[in-house]
């Protein structure tokens, strides 16, 4: 059971807009930023989204991030067949001396 | 470029200690404000962070496995570890080593090892 609260799935067609929510506390998502990960098979997570709307280099416009109380959402538009993927919220979570915490993940199809 | 290479057993026994090196080349490890840290993924299945440490050494467990992990450092190669004693089935998984910037509630894991993938079984 994660701490941060992601569906299993979302899906959508070529060019749509999809968002994947993250649902956490006041501990975690309440007073610390959310970041967003990528991770294709066999590979490592990619950074998507840091400190809850940045962008690092290289990613695309297309990727942005939102936080408004204890939930955050990554919004894809101009959604495409390369997005298809896992995706990844965390926070920092102030609790026991404080420690990272990861949503359980949400698989995105591109119909 | 920063690069980050796990290393370590393929196959660890039930009951036994695990140690896993990160080594790190395309800088220095202890310059700059960096926390070096240990994350896992049992196949299938959600990312586990599993602790950090910081440039200066000091160190952040995961609560549900701090009393059988020590992350350490060797700034003379390079590397830093992962030791995880009393392993069971439950840890089996893909370990990966990874670089966040240094303000404490840093969760922005910019540099990623490949992975290695650790099996736990007689």
């Amino acid at each position: 059971q994660s701490v941060l609260t992601q569906p299993p799935s979302a899906s959508g067609t070529p060019g749509q807009r999809v968002t994947i929510p993250c649902s956490g506390s006041s501990s975690n998502i309440g007073t610390n930023y959310v970041y967003w990960y990528q991770q294709l098979p066999g590979t490592p997570p990619k950074l998507l989204i840091y400190k809850n709307d940045q962008r690092p280099s290289g990613v695309p416009d297309r990727f942005s991030g939102s936080k408004s109380g204890t939930s955050a959402s990554l919004a894809i538009s101009g959604l495409r067949s390369e997005d298809e993927a896992d995706y990844y919220c965390a926070a920092w979570d102030d609790t026991l001396s404080g420690h990272v915490v990861f949503g359980g993940g949400t698989k995105l199809t591109v119909l | 470029q920063v690069q980050l290479q796990e290393s370590g057993p393929g196959l660890v026994k039930p009951s036994q200690t695990l140690i896993l090196t990160c080594t790190v080349s395309g800088g220095s490890i202890n310059s700059g404000s960096y926390y070096w840290t240990w994350i896992r993924q049992p196949a299938g299945k959600g990312l586990e962070w599993i602790g950090r440490m910081y440039t200066s050494g000091s160190t952040n467990y995961n609560p549900s496995l701090k009393s059988r992990v020590t992350i350490s450092v060797n700034t003379s190669t390079n590397k830093f570890f992962l030791k995880m004693s009393s392993v069971t089935a439950a840890d089996t998984a893909v370990y990966y080593c990874a670089r966040s910037r240094g303000y404490n509630t840093a969760v922005d894991f910019e540099y990623w090892g490949q992975g290695i993938l650790v099996t736990v079984s007689s």
